[in-house]
């Protein structure tokens, strides 16, 4: 069945990185924009970013733009999300989701049960 | 990237209707259809029920409805049912500044 598989969260100190990855199956992969996003605890939630599908285009939050990075595997079906230079604000369950279209942001229509990242000391 | 405005809460009876709001700016509801809405429950990862303004995705029950006026967009959930239940929360495309997605603060419906 379409399913969405994070992993690679964890604790981390202020100002350290993390790999979050994000396993897909069930789709065409190679045909889907994907999202990250993700939700502080007892909070809603933010988007995070956005790939096409072809990893040609890139968009961000201004909350995380120029210290995380979105990227793809599509031989391997995986998303990823590089996190550096990490504060105690980007603390969050974060979710993978699929979007219908593979070009620009519409919907999400398959979402991760999410990984959870804490940045503390 | 701004939140889209929603209210922090709703209530309605078994049986009611109740609808929720989405305000935004030209630049993402009022500009594009590409206006969506997501249901999520405790502990749960959120799940879509309204795409493209006013439709459903198979599965959603037709209790279940969008709709757009200007910078605001709505979602209609009639004939409450206790499993409606959740937080509700509207998202648009949008090219404010820079391309990408913008989240409303999200809606607790609470059954009574």
């Amino acid at each position: 069945q379409v399913q969405l598989v994070e992993s690679g969260g964890g604790v981390v100190q202020p100002g350290g990185s993390l790999r979050l990855s994000c396993a897909a199956s069930g789709f065409t992969f190679s045909s889907s924009g994907m999202h990250w996003v993700r939700q502080a605890p007892g909070k809603g939630l933010e988007w995070v970013a956005f790939l096409r599908y072809d990893g040609n285009n890139k968009y961000y939050a201004d909350s995380v733009k120029g210290r995380f990075t979105i990227s793809r595997d599509n031989s391997n079906n995986t998303l990823y999300l590089q996190m550096n230079s990490l504060r105690a604000e980007d603390t969050a369950l974060y979710y993978c989701a699929k979007d219908r279209f593979a070009l620009i942001p519409n919907y999400m229509d398959v979402w991760g049960k999410g990984t959870t990242v804490t940045v503390s000391s | 990237q701004s939140a889209l405005t929603q209210p922090a809460s709703v209530s309605g009876s078994p049986g009611q209707s109740i609808t929720i709001s989405c305000t935004g700016t030209s630049s993402d509801v009022g500009g594009y259809d590409y206006v969506s809405w997501y249901q999520q429950h405790p502990g749960k990862a959120p799940k879509v029920v309204v795409y493209e303004v006013s439709n459903r995705p198979s599965g959603v029950s037709n209790r279940f409805s969008g709709s757009k006026s200007g910078n605001t967009a709505s979602l209609t959930i009639s004939g409450l049912q206790a499993e409606d239940e959740a937080d509700y929360y509207c998202i648009s495309y949008t090219s404010s500044n820079t391309v990408g997605v913008v989240f409303g603060g999200g809606t607790k419906l609470t059954v009574l």
